[in-house]
């Protein structure tokens, strides 16, 4: 089975300052996708940054990257710039390649950010 | 356009109690999943259909749990006999089509949730 490990319980960071955090997983596929989903008080689930396994460049939205490593099954969100309004929890998920399957997702992390 | 919606937002039962949470998807999403978030933790898998198929069930935690989407649309989520390890919050996706061939990604939406508290 997959398992998806988010090592941050907490992590803060100064308004404007970037932050960096910690995914990894475990899987025996070749074929799978990655996510950084972020999570505000509201509990709507917000899909933040996606990954291809298959592709090597790391994916970047706006002010999010990543630095996906996949021999290391690591997966890492980078938020530059951040703001107050960034404050919530994130969780990583992995998603088998097949169309249609669940998302495994990790512990969280609660980003809170110091204005 | 509109998202996914839950209903109710909050519910409170007894333990002993029959619930009924509602999901109803972005129109024309194929593919529904439920999930279920503890406290503190990140979401986990229950179940998932794709039109009227119940297509995984292998996340439900017991039989007390049933979920059904009989037109293909809307989708209920129905615990008998809550246990106080039934309380956490409820979550609700829904994606498009995954086609017949090949990989296109289908992003899942996800609704506010129902929060579930089982006194």
């Amino acid at each position: 089975a997959q398992t998806v490990t988010q090592s941050q319980p907490e992590m803060s960071v100064q308004e404007a300052e970037t932050v960096t955090l910690s995914c990894t997983y475990d899987t025996s596929e070749s074929d799978y996708y990655l996510f950084w989903y972020k999570q505000p008080p509201s509990r709507q689930m917000i899909l933040v940054i996606r990954q291809e396994a298959y592709k090597q460049q790391n994916a970047t939205e706006n002010r999010f990257s990543v630095n996906f490593q996949k021999a290391a099954k690591s997966f890492s969100l980078k938020i530059s710039d951040s703001q107050l309004g960034d404050a919530a929890m994130y969780f990583c998920a992995y998603e088998e390649g097949n169309a249609g399957n669940m998302l495994t997702f990790g512990g969280g992390t609660r980003l809170m950010v110091k204005p | 356009g509109a998202g996914v919606s839950q209903s109710p937002r909050y519910k409170v039962a007894k333990r002993g109690q029959d619930v009924a949470l509602r999901c109803d998807p972005i129109s024309g999403h194929v593919s529904l999943f439920w999930y279920q978030q503890a406290l503190g933790q990140g979401p986990e898998f229950l179940t998932y259909f794709q039109n009227e198929a119940q297509l995984d069930k292998s996340g439900l935690p017991s039989d007390r749990f049933f979920a059904e989407r009989p037109e293909g649309s809307v989708s209920t989520l129905k615990i008998q006999r809550t246990q106080q390890e039934d309380s956490a919050v409820y979550l609700c996706a829904s994606s498009l089509d995954p086609g017949t061939s090949g990989r296109d990604f289908y992003e899942q939406y996800f609704g506010p949730g129902t929060r579930l508290t089982v006194t």
